[in-house]
């Protein structure tokens, strides 16, 4: 059974650009979180989506931005980018009962300069 | 506002010691408190979880105790080994609410020396 995939690995952006970030979940998982994880503020909950719909935000400015598809797969997208926005970004899929079974993917490290 | 403390930062102990890892909450709605393991360029791996309908749970060396009136929950790894050296997190979630998210501790970087 796949895992959670994310893509890329790494990214390098400058201050200013935007970035899109993808996640394909576990096959039969309709719930997708996403997360960033930093040194200082540990795991931070950005979003969750289930069959497309968001259920639930965190506390994150509006820059932060995401969507599922019908398949499931989610992608989140990150404008006028930040130093401080500089984080591993983790997204985590589940059958969707309230985080219970979060399997999580390797992250999407990304770096901004 | 931190609804998840978790304690300490860091822990060193030798192989075969058993690492204690405390973790407090405040929200008297969770009901799910599991806990993660994280391997440098990995993401957190699901380790071991429990219901406040139990006292404790064992999986392997792993334990979890778990004290609902004082909104506390730990984690035991007994015959700790170096390849056990990660860091961990607690988590915890109103699993039948509807903010379908985890909040997680701080973390806890574990260092087991062979």
């Amino acid at each position: 059974k796949a895992g959670v995939t994310q893509t890329p690995r790494y990214l390098i952006k400058t201050r200013g650009q935007q970035v899109t970030l993808s996640c394909s979940p576990i096959s039969g998982h309709r719930s997708v979180s996403w997360y960033q994880q930093t040194p200082g503020q540990g795991l931070q909950f950005l979003f969750e989506y289930f069959s497309e719909t968001q259920r639930n935000k965190g506390n994150f400015p509006g820059r932060f931005s995401g969507r599922q598809f019908s398949n499931s797969r989610s992608e989140m997208n990150v404008s006028t980018l930040e130093l401080g926005d500089s984080a591993l970004y983790l997204c985590a899929s589940s059958s969707g009962q309230g985080g219970y079974g979060y399997t999580f993917g390797s992250g999407t490290r990304l770096t901004v300069v | 506002q931190q609804q998840v403390k978790q304690s300490p930062q860091s822990l060193i102990v030798q192989k075969g010691g058993i690492p204690i890892i405390n973790c407090a909450y405040e929200n008297t709605a969770f009901d799910y408190f599991p806990w993660y393991q994280q391997f440098p360029g990995k993401g957190p791996a699901l380790l071991i979880a429990i219901r406040p309908d139990v006292s404790e749970k064992k999986e392997g060396r792993f334990t979890i105790s778990f004290n609902k009136s004082a909104k506390q929950f730990s984690l035991h790894i007994m015959d700790s080994q170096p390849g056990d050296s990660a860091t961990y997190f607690c988590a915890a979630s109103n699993s039948g609410g509807s903010n379908y998210k985890l909040t997680f501790g701080k973390g806890t970087l574990l260092t087991v020396n062979p």
